[in-house]
């Protein structure tokens, strides 16, 4: 059964830096998304992205996130300088245009230090 | 802004017995998801109801929806030790918004 990817399972980076998180939505899927769950905290939702463009954005997604869909495949979330607060879990999801069952990686852990 | 929250936060169980899950939201919604997660892992979707629909069926899932009351309940029958985990409602909104908007989840414990 086709699935969400999501590399790195495991991130730790300084407080400053720059970091790349990469997600490989189901193919054919055309609705992508980042959510984050910080530890012991609801999943919120970050951006959605079809088409090529934002097309949803929540008061989280500040000038220092940005996302990409750099080929066919790959969809990723670049946190220019990352902060402590930044340390949660990020969940890609993908979505086909006929439903609206978001489909979910197995998750990135950033940790923030 | 609407939220959807489960209750209870946590439950435990026997292996066999039926476990029901309870979500209320505040707003109108498109449709609502549940999602069951792991320890630690990813989530997992496991059904969704759309705002038109009243009762909905998959395998041992059994979710309902009451718009009038603005709650959801998801009904897992004959549980098993596998299904100790997390699971969360989420809501879509209405008017073309992508965005799903999770409860805090529900702690399911089924003991063997």
């Amino acid at each position: 059964e086709p699935e969400v990817t999501q590399t790195p399972s495991h991130q730790v980076t300084q407080m400053g830096q720059e970091v790349i998180l990469r997600c490989v939505p189901i193919s054919n899927h055309l609705y992508f998304y980042w959510y984050r769950q910080i530890l012991g905290q609801k999943v919120e939702f970050l951006v959605s992205f079809y088409n090529n463009e934002i097309s949803e954005k929540s008061e989280i997604f500040d000038d220092q996130f940005s996302v990409e869909r750099p080929d066919g495949s790959n969809f990723t979330l670049k946190i220019r300088s990352t902060k402590l607060e930044d340390s949660a879990m990020y969940f890609c999801a993908s979505r086909d245009w006929w439903s609206y069952e978001q489909y979910f990686g197995p998750g990135t852990r950033l940790t923030v230090t | 802004s609407q939220q959807g929250e489960e209750d209870p936060q946590a439950l435990s169980i026997q292996e066999g017995e039926n476990a029901t899950m309870n979500c209320s939201y505040k707003t109108s919604i498109n449709n609502l998801q549940w999602y069951r997660q792991n320890s630690g892992r990813g989530l997992v979707h496991l059904i969704l109801i759309r705002s038109n629909e009243r009762e909905k069926h998959s395998g041992r899932l059994r979710v309902t929806l009451d718009t009038s009351k603005k709650s959801s309940s998801l009904l897992i029958t004959a549980s098993r030790a596998a299904d100790t985990a997390s699971y969360f409602c989420a809501t879509g909104p209405p008017g073309g918004s992508e965005k799903l908007v999770f409860g805090k989840g529900m702690k399911l414990t089924v003991n063997p």
